[in-house]
């Protein structure tokens, strides 16, 4: 049962241009959802992370844009740049606990130059 | 990544062979995770624990076992490895949840 689903698996975005990842969940108790960013090898590093008490937390070009009715959040990098070439992970945590984080299946973003 | 580091970085086993990952983070934090990482599943939690002396089961634990005898550290062992163990493995920790700092990763294969 996967409780968070992460769309497109795949993205290729000119440089300069706007790269969009969606997901959305399931359980409602969820109260914290996080975007990594992951290189090859390497592990995930945090990169931008909102609470469903917002519905936009902008740090830099990396935006969360987040509908709490809708179970919906997105990761938005404005003026995408080569470096941003990387696998993007989305996840919700919540519900008390220390059970970790669900993640995405991840979205592996090309930006050509 | 800086203060979660792991060891070995690599491994290859033969099916049935033990061995324990080991995770050492410099952070003083709380809270350690073991995730893997197959392709096109993200991450999963196999285990985790909120402090020394503490563990517990994650979404996929079933042949794996933890122990934390230190803060500092968190083991990660197969005692009788399978094929459907072949992953990269993640360490990761914080001093709450929910986990903030990742390890670079044990890619372990089984043959």
């Amino acid at each position: 049962q996967q409780q968070v689903k992460q769309s497109p698996q795949s993205l290729i975005v000119q440089k300069g241009g706007i790269s969009i990842i969606n997901c959305a969940y399931e359980n409602t108790a969820f109260d914290y959802f996080p975007w990594y960013q992951q290189f090859p090898g390497k592990g995930p590093a945090l990169l931008i992370a909102i609470r469903p008490d917002v519905s936009e937390k902008k740090e830099g070009r990396f935006t969360i844009s987040f509908n709490k009715s809708a179970k919906q959040f997105s990761l938005h990098i404005m003026d995408s740049q080569p470096g941003d070439s990387a696998t993007y992970f989305c996840a919700a945590s919540g519900g008390g606990g220390a059970d970790g984080l669900t993640f995405g299946k991840g979205t592996h973003l090309i930006i050509q130059p | 990544n800086a203060g979660v580091t792991q060891t070995p970085k690599f491994r290859v086993l033969k099916t049935g062979q033990s061995m324990t990952l080991l995770c050492a983070q410099d952070m003083n934090h709380e809270y350690m995770y073991w995730y893997r990482q197959d392709p096109g599943m993200g991450l999963r939690l196999i285990h985790y624990s909120v402090g020394e002396g503490t563990t517990a089961k994650g979404e996929v634990p079933d042949g794996y076992n933890v122990s934390r005898l230190k803060k500092q550290n968190f083991l990660l062992g197969l005692e009788s490895a399978a094929p459907s163990q072949t992953s990269v493995y993640f360490c990761a920790s914080s001093q709450a949840r929910p986990p903030q700092h990742f390890g670079d990763g044990t890619r372990l294969s089984i043959l």
